[in-house]
């Protein structure tokens, strides 16, 4: 079966820029996540959905973040104004419900200039 | 606060020989843990996982002990094998509002030599 498809991934944008990240998920899997991974450091959840509901957005800061998950089953991660501090790896995730394994995509590196 | 430490960034470990690599927590509501490895420029790959439950999970050359009491676990690879080197995450979940998401550590860099 495929895995979880991202794209692009590598974005390089000058800072109040906007960015979108695209990701999707395994087939069948109901439950969609974001994580930001910072150099050095684990994944840390931004937003998680359930189908197309957003049942998890505290860590996503809300005045630059958006994401949504249209028709629950790909979806987009948006930052609008980019700054530098969000150069990061923005990682999509997938899973047939919170209690299973995760199955993660190859990632987006964004560079903030 | 870092609810899920690996205390050891890097690792290196002779071909054949057993890596060890080690994980702590501080939530009691955890009651499953991971662990994923991640080359570069890749996602992290789901390796192994163990419920609270038990102690012990095995699958090949990856078991995974855990120590409930010292809140305490690790990852035994053995034989290990130079297609091993990569960054292996433990992560952790649990009950109760807030602890369902994955808590992941910072990762542990494990390098295999010839």
């Amino acid at each position: 079966e495929a895995g979880v498809v991202q794209s692009p991934r590598y974005k390089i944008i000058e800072k109040k820029q906007p960015v979108a990240f695209w990701c999707n998920p395994i087939s069948g899997h109901n439950t969609l996540y974001w994580y930001l991974q910072n150099l050095g450091q684990g994944p840390e959840l931004l937003i998680r959905y359930e189908n197309e509901e957003a049942v998890d957005d505290s860590q996503l800061p809300k005045d630059r973040f958006s994401a949504e998950r249209l028709k629950g089953v790909d979806s987009t991660l948006k930052i609008q104004p980019a700054e530098l501090g969000d150069s990061a790896v923005y990682l999509c995730a997938s899973s047939r419900d919170i209690k299973a394994v995760q199955y993660f995509g190859p990632g987006t590196r964004l560079t903030v200039t | 606060d870092q609810q899920v430490k690996q205390n050891s960034p890097s690792l290196s470990v002779q071909e054949g020989r057993i890596s060890i690599l080690n994980c702590d927590y501080t939530n009691s509501m955890f009651d499953y843990f991971l662990w994923y490895k991640k080359y570069p420029a890749e996602g992290p790959t789901f390796l192994i996982s163990i419920s609270s439950i038990k102690d012990k999970n095995e699958d090949g050359r990856f078991t995974v002990f855990l120590n409930k009491s010292a809140k305490h676990l690790s990852l035994h690879i053995v034989p290990s094998q130079p297609g091993d080197s990569a960054v292996y995450f433990c992560a952790a979940s649990g009950r109760g509002f807030g602890n369902e998401k994955l808590t992941f550590g910072t990762g542990t860099r494990l390098t295999i030599i010839p």
